[in-house]
């Protein structure tokens, strides 16, 4: 079975801490990985993807680990914005194409 | 700037009653889906659209059937509802079927009851 495993949280955090939480996914030829954001009642947005040699965008840090199968999001300074479930999402090569999406990690940002 | 419109927001059937839900986008891309997302799961690919005239059957296609329009729009259907089908349903599109950016509806509640 193919998975790809969150921690569902919530993780409460005070603003201004740092936060990183960790996907877990079971197919080591995965190549393809990203992080979604989904605010409550809301659809999906695409939030960064993650790179091999990891990749930052402003606050928000993506790492992957292929050793460990898992990828990770680091968030500084959080803001109370910040507070949503964000998804994985790992695309796993078999003979069709397909898209496994975590089941999230709810984040709240406390003042 | 549309983006992905989907349609109903909210809907109530009743075990065995049919519907579907319209999806559109504007963006002119190439790849539609359709999600249902389950509370405590991740979302899960119901069908989806490589390109205009093709579909394809995704992780969890039992119970609906899809229509691509045209390159714009992309139905799905539930012939005869059951509660097991109670969810948020999303529709999505990118560019081609290889991922790139995936641009979501707003979403649709459908309660079975």
């Amino acid at each position: 079975r193919k998975e790809v495993e969150q921690d569902p949280g919530p993780f409460n955090v005070p603003e201004g801490a740092t936060v990183a939480f960790n996907c877990t996914y079971s197919n080591s030829a995965s190549q393809s990985f990203f992080w979604y954001r989904q605010d409550c009642r809301k659809e999906p947005k695409l939030l960064m993807s993650v790179y091999s040699s990891g990749n930052e965008d402003g606050r928000f840090t993506a790492q992957l680990n292929r050793a460990s199968q898992y990828i990770s999001l680091l968030i500084r300074d959080s803001k109370l914005s910040d507070s949503a479930t964000y998804l994985c999402v790992v695309e796993f090569m078999d003979s069709n194409y397909q898209l496994i999406w975590g089941a999230g990690t709810k984040l709240i940002i406390k003042p | 700037n549309a983006g992905v419109t989907q349609t109903p927001k909210f809907q109530v059937l009743k075990t065995g009653q049919s519907m579907t839900l319209q999806c559109a986008q504007d963006m002119n891309h190439n790849s539609m889906y359709w999600y249902r997302q389950d509370p405590g799961m991740g979302l899960r690919l119901i069908y989806y659209s490589a390109s205009e005239g093709t579909t394809d059957k995704g992780e969890v296609p039992n119970g609906y059937n899809v229509s691509r329009l045209n390159k714009r729009e992309f139905s799905l259907r539930l012939e005869s509802a059951a509660p097991s089908q109670t969810s948020v349903y999303f529709c999505a599109s990118s560019e081609q079927d290889t991922y790139t950016e995936a641009f979501f509806g707003q979403g649709t509640r459908l309660t079975v009851v």
